[in-house]
């Protein structure tokens, strides 16, 4: 199993630019989340989704959006990105049925 | 949503048992307590994790105060790969109407490991 994969690893954008950070997981997991980590921060809690058509906000939701049309997908959008976006993060997956998170490897992102 | 309280840093020697503590004061009766750990320039791994009885695997060991308030994981013997930021969180079961879906991290405690 690939488990949780995110593309791209890094990426530098300028200041109003917008992306998309893709995130994939082959595990049929209901439960799918961003986060973002920032130089010695845990991990901050972006946006969420419970399943297919339902996401919700977290803890630092300005500035992202995400949709989750099908249960492996949910894809992290930066609409205009702004230097405070400058950040590693990661999406997550799991399963109801034993709460153990999966984490992707993390995306770099630099604005400048 | 409860809350956990962990020492910013730790130190250890290899091929010693380290013990790092979790303190979660708040925690209802449908917490579970799971710890997390994030290598260097990695996504955070799963650890362990448990209600209210001891448990084990292969990793570590989580050992639970009796009235819940706090935790220790138990490392039995540190390697230098050890080395990492250990999260302790909580995630409700969702059994109650709780959010079980919104778990969040704290900054954990960077485990250092001396050869």
């Amino acid at each position: 199993n690939a488990g949780v994969t995110q593309t791209p690893k890094f990426q530098v954008l300028k200041t109003g630019q917008s992306m998309t950070l893709q995130c994939a997981q082959d595990m049929n997991h209901e439960y799918m989340s961003w986060y973002r980590q920032d130089p010695g921060m845990g991990l901050r809690l972006i946006h969420y989704s419970v399943g297919a058509g339902i996401t919700d906000q977290g803890e630092v939701p300005n500035g992202y959006n995400v949709s989750r049309s099908t249960t492996e997908d949910f894809p992290l959008r930066l609409l205009s990105a702004a230097p405070s976006q400058t950040s590693v993060y990661f999406c997550a997956s799991w399963t109801a049925n034993t709460g153990e998170l999966f984490f992707g490897e993390g995306s770099r992102l630099t604005v400048l | 949503d409860a809350k956990t309280t962990q020492p910013n840093s730790m130190e250890s020697n290899e091929e010693e048992p380290v013990h790092l503590p979790c303190n979660h004061s708040t925690i209802s009766g449908t917490d579970y307590i799971h710890w997390y750990r994030q290598l260097p320039s990695q996504g955070p791994e799963y650890v362990i994790h448990g209600l209210t009885s001891n448990v084990n695997n292969r990793m570590a060991s989580l050992a639970i105060a009796e009235d819940r308030k706090s935790s220790t994981l138990i490392l039995h013997r540190a390697t230098l790969r050890d080395a990492a930021v250990y999260y302790c969180i909580l995630r409700d079961d969702g059994s109650s109407g709780g959010s079980n879906y919104k778990l969040t991290f704290g900054k954990g405690t960077l485990l250092t490991v001396n050869p």
